[in-house]
């Protein structure tokens, strides 16, 4: 099964606008981490937020919040007053505790495009 | 500057041939990862280590080796039974692996096969 699922290929959003990138992920673990990451055409991978399975409240970074539904298992990235800079595609990522395996497990992205 | 690096940046193998990825990093973290991307597609882990002298496969390892015998060092080689290398690579690292550590990404090598 697909630990992290992000369901929208590309979206379109014009420049100043605010857009939701969706994330729902899949884990029995209770303690886990979940990250966004930002990879522009360059193809470096920029980290962009944080939200801990236990935080009480959803995480914020400037112009980026977390929508963070932990009975719904998701986590959607909320960037607002979107930015011509903003294309690029976006990655939800899950880390969890007590798998064993600590490393970040990548969904399959959705390319971001805005439009001026 | 901390960060991590990644050499090269493009690499041409010829069919059989096996190639090595660098990886350095000198942010002081414990772990680091290797990932593979395929275009418009997401990461997948190749191999980890948490620890120097200690590494794990991931879910694509088959082809590819590694090696942990310095801190800051995590070379991936390409072997000749990875019949699909063509792909651009990911290394990264973090402080540690518990769950609200980030982790820091290369620039990334972009492996063709000729």
């Amino acid at each position: 099964a697909q630990k992290i699922t992000q369901t929208q290929p590309g979206m379109f959003v014009q420049e100043k606008e605010a857009v939701t990138l969706d994330c729902t992920y899949d884990t029995s673990d209770p303690s886990y981490g979940l990250f966004w990451y930002k990879q522009p055409s360059s193809g470096e991978m920029i980290f962009l937020i944080y939200q801990g399975s236990y935080d009480q409240q959803n995480a914020t970074e400037g112009r980026y919040s977390l929508n963070f539904q932990k009975a719904r298992k998701s986590a959607n990235l909320v960037i607002s007053a979107s930015q011509l800079g903003d294309s690029a595609m976006y990655f939800c990522a899950m880390r969890e505790k007590d798998t064993g395996r600590r490393a970040l497990t990548f969904g399959s992205g959705t390319r971001l495009q805005v439009q001026p | 500057d901390g960060g991590i690096t990644q050499s090269p940046k493009y690499l041409f193998r010829k069919e059989g041939q096996n190639v090595t990825l660098s990886c350095e990093q000198n942010l002081n973290h414990d772990a680091m990862y290797w990932y593979r991307q395929d275009p418009g597609q997401g990461l997948r882990l190749i191999y980890y280590s948490q620890i120097v002298n200690d590494f794990q496969k991931g879910d694509i390892a088959e082809g590819y080796s590694v090696s942990r015998e310095k801190k800051e060092s995590f070379p991936l080689t390409v072997t000749s039974a990875q019949k699909n290398p063509t792909a651009f690579y990911l290394c990264a690292s973090s402080i540690g692996s518990i769950t609200g550590t980030e982790a820091f990404f290369g620039q990334g090598t972009r492996l063709t096969v000729v």
